[in-house]
């Protein structure tokens, strides 16, 4: 079955620290994979994609970087800021259809 | 720049009642989606649709219809709401299979 875990399940951080999301897939074949920022009360917004090919990829403050051989993606955040909070959502997409799995996120929150 | 607009925002309906909830995006986006999202869970499919007249099932498709008339809107029709099918529901849309997808701002939807 595929699966896509991510940890740590909530975060708290202070601003202006830098803090780092995991994902682990295990899903097959794998397409890419995708990070999601979701505010709360709102849709999620796309932050990276990444293919087989790419280790890392970044999208200002946020950087993803992927081990298909270890099947583990991360989210490094730095210098936070309190527009940071959100849930951060890891997708992993199959390829072909419409086959995505959406691990259950990491809510993070940033403080004073 | 509207993108994905659902609509509506909340909505509250008694078990047996049925009702649409609407999404159109003015993109020219091929695919659209539509996903619940319920506590403790990753967003799941319900259905989806590559094109104007094409749709197929997804994860979760018990208990609702979808049409595809236009590129433009792709409304989730609930047949007789249950209890179960309280959730927050997402549609989105994306140009193609490598493409990441824009989400709309979601419906919350209560069943009592």
């Amino acid at each position: 079955k595929n699966q896509v875990e991510q940890s740590p399940q909530s975060l708290i951080i202070l601003e202006g620290k830098n803090c780092t999301l995991q994902c682990n897939y295990t899903v097959s074949p794998f397409s890419n994979l995708r990070w999601y920022k979701q505010d709360t009360g709102r849709g999620p917004v796309s932050l990276t994609i990444m293919t087989f090919s790419e280790n890392t990829k970044s999208n200002g403050r946020y950087t993803a970087t992927l081990d298909a051989d270890t099947k583990q993606s991360s989210l490094h955040i730095t210098a936070s800021q309190l527009s940071d909070s959100a849930s951060y959502i890891c997708v992993v997409w199959t390829g072909g259809g419409n086959k995505l799995t959406f691990g259950t996120g990491t809510q993070l929150k940033v403080e004073l | 720049n509207a993108g994905v607009t659902q609509t509506p925002k909340f909505q509250v309906l008694k078990t047996g009642q049925s009702m649409t909830l609407q999404c159109a995006q003015d993109m020219n986006h091929e695919y659209m989606s539509w996903y619940r999202q319920d506590p403790g869970m990753g967003l799941r499919l319900i259905h989806y649709s590559v094109g104007a007249g094409i749709t197929d099932q997804g994860e979760v498709p018990n208990g609702y219809n979808v049409s595809r008339s236009t590129t433009e809107d792709f409304p989730l029709r609930l047949l007789s709401a249950a209890p179960s099918q309280t959730s927050v529901y997402f549609c989105a849309s994306r140009a193609g299979e490598s493409y990441g997808y824009t989400f709309g701002s979601g419906t919350r939807l209560t069943v009592v």
